[in-house]
């Protein structure tokens, strides 16, 4: 089965030092990946994609996220994290090509402390 | 723009009793989707429309039915309530088309709770 894995519930980071979210795959074919973000009491927004192209994709917030195919991995970081970078962080992947359907991983929980 | 609009916010049902919850959205987006939202699970699709008149199951979709007579709105309609069905439930849209994938927006989801 088609799934997506984030190892870690929680990740805590010092703010002005980088961070890394953490993101494995497991895909049929060739992997759509996305990465978004929940703030509390919201709904999902979109931060990144990966659909083909350069390993090193750039999304909101000065976010970036690497695809490494031979790890199958898309981790999620950002040079610099902010105390407003607090929030749950999800990585989904397409099961089609037509991305109507996303299969989503359980999500990390990024703190960053002042 | 409102976005994606979801009502109720919040909604105490019964074992077995019906309810409908609303979706719409302003874009003139061709894809709607609803998700069920579980601690420790992820996001998990329930059912998702490419356009009026056309729905598809997703990854859960027993004991939930959907309909899409226009472009704006998509409703999920619980027909007899379990426990199991409490969590929070979000609405997404966005245009059809791969690279129209960031155009997708969430709605600020429904927390359901079935006693």
């Amino acid at each position: 089965a088609q799934s997506v894995a984030q190892p870690e519930d929680q990740v805590n980071v010092a703010e002005g030092n980088p961070l890394t979210v953490k993101c494995t795959y497991s895909v049929s074919g060739n992997p759509y990946l996305f990465w978004y973000v929940q703030y509390p009491n919201r709904g999902l927004q979109f931060l990144l994609k990966y659909i083909t192209g350069d390993n090193l994709v750039k999304g909101s917030y000065g976010f970036e996220a690497e695809f490494n195919k031979s790890q199958t991995s898309f981790h999620l970081k950002k040079p610099s994290a902010l105390v407003s970078d607090s929030a749950l962080y999800f990585c989904a992947a397409a099961l089609n090509t037509g991305f109507q359907k996303l299969v989503f991983g359980t999500g990390t929980r990024l703190l960053v402390s002042p | 723009n409102a976005g994606v609009t979801q009502t109720p916010k919040f909604q105490v049902l019964k074992t077995g009793q019906s309810m409908t919850l609303q979706c719409a959205q302003d874009m003139n987006h061709e894809y709607m989707s609803w998700y069920r939202q579980d601690p420790g699970m992820g996001l998990r699709l329930i059912h998702y429309s490419v356009g009026a008149g056309i729905t598809d199951q997703g990854e859960v979709p027993n004991g939930y039915n959907v309909s899409r007579s226009t472009t704006e709105d998509f409703p999920l309609r619980l027909l007899s309530a379990a426990p199991s069905q409490t969590s929070v439930y979000f609405c997404a849209s966005r245009l059809q088309g791969a690279e129209r994938t960031d155009t997708q927006y969430f709605g600020p989801g429904t927390r359901l709770t079935v006693l």
